[in-house]
């Protein structure tokens, strides 16, 4: 069964730093492109961030970019998104989902729980 | 940025009645590679996102086949045939051929 188990959320002040992380089970890991969604309290959802399997292809949406940095740890089946300069429009949860990214295949196939982020004052 | 544009937001519906959501594209989902790549979503209350539908018309593993999917190029619909209490959510059509971009959601609602 997949699994996906994210966590590090929890209140830091706008400008501070956090690191999400997101531990992956049953399957192979390191066959997969992995990504970060994020959901605003009461809003719909945004995709933020892909990471290819070997880690050295790495895709932002435009809000996040050069404040976000997505990575990964093959050996350790975990995936992470170092979050700086927080404003408070990236109050959000935010998910950890499996990409299916082959022909044929396009989309979050599997989703974690989520973990909240509140970035306030 | 491609636009995807859900309606209605709201749709209240009676139990073992069908239900349809419309979603609608800014610019054409037909990849170069000829395929298209629209998705939906359900979101439960309190959970997180389930996948439905890939590639248009295509149900994940376990969905029920009360929902199915439809359209090309620009305009797609999801369909329950006959909604059960489950139901009740979020649903969302989502866009992987430009990136990846969601609708609005549409809250499914019993009467």
């Amino acid at each position: 069964e997949v699994q996906l188990v994210e966590s590090g959320g929890g209140l830091v002040q706008p400008g501070g730093s956090l690191r999400l992380s997101c531990e992956a089970s049953g399957f192979i890991f390191s066959n997969y492109w992995m990504s970060w969604v994020r959901q605003a309290p009461g809003k719909g959802l945004e995709w933020v961030a892909n990471v290819k399997q070997d880690g050295n292809e790495k895709y932002y949406v435009d809000s996040v970019k050069g404040r976000f940095t997505i990575s990964r740890d093959n050996a350790k089946n975990s995936l992470y998104l170092q979050m700086n300069s927080l404003r408070v429009e990236d109050t959000a949860v935010y998910y950890c989902a499996r990409l299916e990214y082959i022909t044929g295949r396009r989309g979050f196939d599997y989703w974690g729980q989520g973990t909240l982020v509140t970035v306030s004052s | 940025d491609i636009v995807m544009t859900q309606s209605p937001l709201s749709l209240p519906v009676t139990l073992g009645q069908p239900a349809s959501i419309s979603c609608r594209s800014s610019q054409s989902l037909v990849h170069s590679d000829g395929n298209t790549y629209l998705n939906w979503y359900q979101q439960r209350p309190g959970q997180s996102p389930r996948r439905l539908i890939y590639k248009v018309s295509n149900r994940d593993s376990g969905v029920p086949d009360r929902f199915s999917g439809s359209g090309s190029g620009t305009d797609f619909t999801l369909k329950i045939s006959r909604v059960e209490a489950e139901d009740v959510g979020v649903y969302y059509c989502m866009q992987g051929t430009y990136w990846w971009t969601f609708g609005q959601g549409t809250k499914v609602e019993i009467k």
